[in-house]
């Protein structure tokens, strides 16, 4: 079974520092990860996703995530917040296989920004 | 744009009331889901459909079920809501490939009284 740990339920950085979200995964075979974004009272949109491609992923906004597979992470970072970037942050995988195609979440990170 | 409307934003109903939830893409994807989402717990899959007729029961199935008669449109039902049941709901569509992303709409907040 596939699972997904989000390290850290609020992070709270400053405008202009680096943002760092770290998300570990469960799977048993290789799998499709992703990062989606929540900004209140919406739905999910996607940031960006590793399909097993480069192992750098560069998303929207200036997102960007690293898959190590010795790690079993997928940590999503930007260089440089900004108050936009206030949101909720979840990390999905998908094993990919037969029914399992659907996707397994984690908690999610509550990013704040500080001006 | 891949678009998944969900066909209300906010509800209210009250307890013991049977409740639908609408969802319809214009996608053309084969796989359909029902999230719910709660604060500190995350997204939770409650069903989800890959054809048309066909249903699956996610993790938390109990107190729902789900209804596909056409491919574009997934329904979710609250046979008999409770105050349990207040959340926000999310629904999702996905292509067949397996590395694909899922859609989401912009979520339905009930409120169960």
């Amino acid at each position: 079974a596939q699972s997904v740990t989000q390290l850290g339920s609020h992070v709270s950085v400053s405008e202009g520092a680096l943002v760092l979200l770290r998300c570990n995964y469960s799977s048993s075979v290789p799998p499709y990860l992703f990062w989606y974004v929540q900004y209140p009272n919406q739905g999910l949109q996607l940031l960006l996703k590793y399909t097993s491609a480069a192992t750098l992923v560069k998303g929207i906004n200036g997102f960007e995530a690293e898959f190590k597979k010795s790690e079993t992470s997928f940590h999503l970072t930007k260089p440089s917040a900004h108050m936009s970037d206030a949101a909720e942050y979840f990390c999905a995988v998908s094993d990919g296989g037969g029914s399992n195609y659907k996707l397994t979440f984690g908690k999610g990170t509550l990013l704040t920004v500080n001006p | 744009d891949v678009k998944v409307t969900q066909s209300s934003r906010y509800l209210v109903k009250r307890t013991g009331e049977k409740v639908f939830l609408e969802c319809v893409q214009d996608m053309d994807h084969e796989n359909m889901f029902w999230y719910r989402q709660d604060p500190g717990l995350g997204l939770r899959l409650i069903y989800f459909s890959y054809d048309v007729k066909m249903k699956e029961k996610g993790d938390i199935p109990e107190g729902y079920s789900v209804s596909r008669e056409k491919k574009e449109r997934f329904s979710l039902i609250l046979e008999s809501a409770s105050t349990n049941q207040t959340s926000m709901y999310l629904c999702a569509t996905q292509g067949a490939s397996t590395n694909t992303e899922a859609f989401f709409g912009q979520g339905t907040r009930l409120t169960v009284v």
